[in-house]
């Protein structure tokens, strides 16, 4: 059954922690994505993959970092330099990085930091 | 001026009704254009994308693209309750050699039974 998972599905932290959030995906897409929805706000880019070994910072990369060791797998490490981390963070993957291919997302993680 | 602006809504139509969702976009360079559906608390699903000028329909669906007006609409024929969601539009431009997908905010539609 392929697919993109996300883990945990709810993630609650203190300030001050890291936390790393999962993204696997067995679709054998080569590009990864990051993105961070808020409420009442469109999805904004936080980093991307297109092959492994390499990523480029999205929009709102301060305060986060990723890597991609494999081409399965593309964690987000949401540090405590990140100043309003509560937010839904949202995985997708694409078939290439190219602008004709669709996007597809896991189920998300809503990560609230108190 | 937003890269790409959506009415929030709510937009409310009777069930059986054509529900009718519009966005703009900004960048002219913009290739390609997507609607997603997403429910309340779950991740966005793709529904439709839509590449060249003209109509492309799936089932109930059909997307509209007019890139000399910046415009792409999505159009719900016989809207059923299950299609209540928040509507996104997002828009991939093609930069160099990396791709930039911008999303709308979403519209909320609500289908009455």
């Amino acid at each position: 059954d392929g697919g993109i998972t996300q883990s945990p599905k709810y993630l609650f932290r203190k300030e001050g922690q890291n936390v790393t959030l999962s993204c696997e995906q067995n679709l054998n897409h080569d590009a990864m994505y990051w993105y961070r929805q808020d409420p009442g706000q469109g999805l904004r880019l936080i980093y991307y993959s297109q092959i492994v070994n390499d990523f480029q910072k999205g929009d709102i990369a301060e305060g986060y970092s990723v890597s991609r060791e494999k081409k399965e797998s593309f964690p987000l490490t949401v540090t405590s330099a990140q100043k309003n981390p509560t937010a839904f963070y949202l995985c997708a993957s694409s078939l290439s990085g190219g602008a004709r291919y669709e996007q597809y997302f896991g189920p998300g993680t809503r990560l609230t930091v108190t | 001026q937003k890269e790409v602006e959506q009415n929030s809504g709510p937009l409310s139509v009777p069930e059986g009704a054509i529900a009718s969702l519009n966005c703009t976009y900004s960048d002219r360079v913009s290739q390609s254009f997507f609607w997603y559906r997403q429910y309340s608390g779950k991740s966005p699903e793709l529904i439709m994308s839509i590449y060249s000028n003209g109509d492309k329909e799936d089932g109930r669906f059909t997307a509209q693209l007019n890139k000399a007006s910046q415009y792409v609409s999505l159009l719900i024929r016989d809207s059923q309750p299950s299609d209540s969601a928040t509507y996104l539009c997002a828009v991939n431009v093609r930069r160099r050699n990396n791709n930039d997908m911008r999303f709308g905010a979403g519209t909320r539609l609500t289908v009455k039974p």
